[in-house]
């Protein structure tokens, strides 16, 4: 079946200017996370939604991100007013239903690879 | 707080040579293994993980690792090598007590010479 899919693959932007990367889960995975992975690093959790809820958002960094999942489906994580250090892969998973404190496999997508110039 | 370290940023082995990826882990808290691989220009994809049980743990294309507690250790390995191994591989963590978020380390890059 489908992956996990996240548009666009690539995005460069200016800095200071508003920026949207979508994700859509596996049909029916209830839990959504996005990470993000700076060069030569692991990925690093930004936030997690268990249905339409943000269930753990202690990982954005800083009010200019926030993200949404209106429908408990696809996702889109928002930036505002981006500065070059949000250069990085934004990577997001989804896992059948969030529970058992991380033990449910989450299934990544490719990523969308931002450059703020 | 979780922290995952990957003591070794690359490693160069031959094919069909065995190879160890060493992870040490440290938390305050139980914790589940994994460990990931990421293939140029892929998702992170699960190779395996820890959950409880035996500490042997086997995944898929033939990778194991083994959970050692008192070493607080999760090493990955694999008997032999095949060109197709190459790739980053990322070892995480993550707490049972409730939160869902894994932990990454920072990677390590296999790379298989022919």
């Amino acid at each position: 079946g489908a992956g996990v899919s996240q548009t666009p693959s690539n995005k460069v932007t200016e800095k200071g200017k508003y920026v949207e990367l979508r994700c859509d889960p596996i049909s029916g995975h209830t839990a959504l996370y996005w990470y993000r992975q700076s060069l030569g690093q692991g990925p690093e959790f930004l936030i997690y939604f268990q249905g339409t809820g943000a269930a753990d958002d202690s990982g954005l960094p800083n009010d200019r991100f926030f993200a949404v999942r209106p429908e408990g489906s696809v996702s889109t994580l928002k930036i505002q007013r981006t500065e070059r250090g949000d250069s990085a892969v934004y990577l997001c998973a989804s896992s059948l239903t969030g529970s058992g404190g991380g033990a449910d496999t989450q299934y990544f997508g490719p990523g969308t690879r931002l450059t703020v110039l | 707080a979780q922290s995952v370290t990957q003591l070794d940023s690359q490693v160069p082995v031959f094919e069909e040579a065995p190879v160890e990826l060493r992870c040490n882990y440290s938390s305050s808290v139980s914790v589940y293994l994994f460990w990931y691989v990421q293939y140029p220009n892929q998702g992170l994809q699960l190779l395996l993980k820890y959950l409880s049980g035996s500490t042997l743990v086997k995944g898929i294309n033939g990778f194991e690792a083994e959970f050692n507690k008192s070493q607080t250790s999760f090493h990955l390995r694999k008997p032999s090598v095949h060109i197709s191994d190459t790739a980053e591989y990322f070892c995480a963590v993550s707490d049972l007590s409730g939160a869902n978020n894994l932990f990454f380390g920072t990677g390590t890059r296999l790379t298989v010479i022919p």
